[in-house]
C-alpha cells in the first residue's frame, strides 16, 4: 500500500546508546521531514531533506544525524541518546510544488532510561 | 524562523456548542495548513489555505486565511465527539520552501 512507514513504533533505549529511527514513503515524494512532539511545543523540526543526498537543519538538529541515500528512505540516528531526547517522532513527505501538504507516519514513540 | 501562536491551548465543551481556534503569527505565509491527530496516529492535513482572505468549508468546519495571510482561524459548528482530538495550524515559510512552521497545537475535548 502506498504511504510512509515508520519503524520501530515503540522503542526503549539507554542513555549513550546509538538508536536509529527508519522512515520509508511509497509515493517519491521529494520532500521528507523528521520532527520531534513534546508537550507543549507542538511539533519541532529537526532535519529535512529536498532530494537525495540533499539535506538541511531544522529547529533542533543537535544530537541528531540524518541521511538520504535513495529517496524514499529517511533514517534518524541518535548518536549517543541523551534522556531528553524521550520524545514521540514523527517522519513525514511531500511533493515539491507549493502549496506542499505534508503527509505524516505514525511515529515512533522512544524513551531514553 | 517564524513563530505562529495557537490559541486555546485546550478546549472542553458540551456537544453542539460552537468553538473558534485562533492561529497568529506577525510574519506572512505562503499558505497555511490546518492538520487533525488522533492518539497514536501522526498528523492529518485538513485544508490548506493560499489566499490572503480566503473561506473555505469542510461540513461543520470552516477556515479562514487572515488578508495579510499572518493569521487563521478555524470555527466549528454544532461540535461533536468525533471531533475529539488535536488541532494543529502550520504555516508554509515564503522564504525557505516547504518548511511548515506549527502552532502547539489545540486539544479539543466534545462530550456528549
Amino acid at each position: 500500500d502506498a504511504g510512509i512507514t515508520q519503524s520501530p513504533r515503540y522503542k526503549i533505549t539507554e542513555t549513550g546508546r546509538q538508536v536509529t529511527l527508519m522512515c520509508h514513503q511509497t509515493w517519491s515524494h521529494s520532500y521528507m521531514f523528521w520532527y520531534r512532539q513534546d508537550l507543549g511545543h507542538g511539533l519541532r523540526l529537526i532535519y529535512y531533506s529536498a532530494a537525495a543526498d540533499i539535506t538541511d537543519k531544522g529547529e533542533v538538529p543537535d544530537g541528531y544525524v540524518v541521511s538520504r541515500s535513495k529517496t524514499e528512505n529517511f533514517p534518524l540516528t541518535l548518536e549517543s541518546a541523551t534522556r531528553s531526547q524521550t520524545s514521540v517522532y514523527f517522519c513525514a513527505s511531500s511533493d515539491g510544488y507549493s502549496p506542499r501538504p505534508q503527509h505524516f507516519g505514525d511515529g515512533t514513540r522512544l524513551s531514553i532510561l | 524562523t517564524q513563530l505562529l501562536e495557537q490559541s486555546p491551548q485546550f478546549l472542553s465543551i458540551q456537544e453542539g456548542e460552537n468553538l473558534t481556534v485562533y492561529c497568529n503569527s506577525s510574519s506572512v505565509f505562503s499558505s497555511l495548513q490546518w492538520y487533525r491527530q488522533e492518539p497514536g496516529e501522526g498528523p492529518v492535513l485538513l485544508v490548506t489555505v493560499v489566499t490572503g482572505g480566503e473561506v473555505k468549508k469542510l461540513k461543520r468546519l470552516t477556515f479562514q486565511f487572515g488578508d495579510a495571510r499572518k493569521d487563521s482561524s478555524l470555527h466549528i459548528t454544532a461540535a461533536q465527539p468525533g471531533d475529539t482530538g488535536l488541532y494543529l495550524c502550520a504555516g508554509e515559510e515564503m522564504e525557505y520552501g516547504n518548511k511548515l512552521v506549527f502552532g502547539a497545537g489545540t486539544i479539543l475535548r466534545v462530550k456528549s
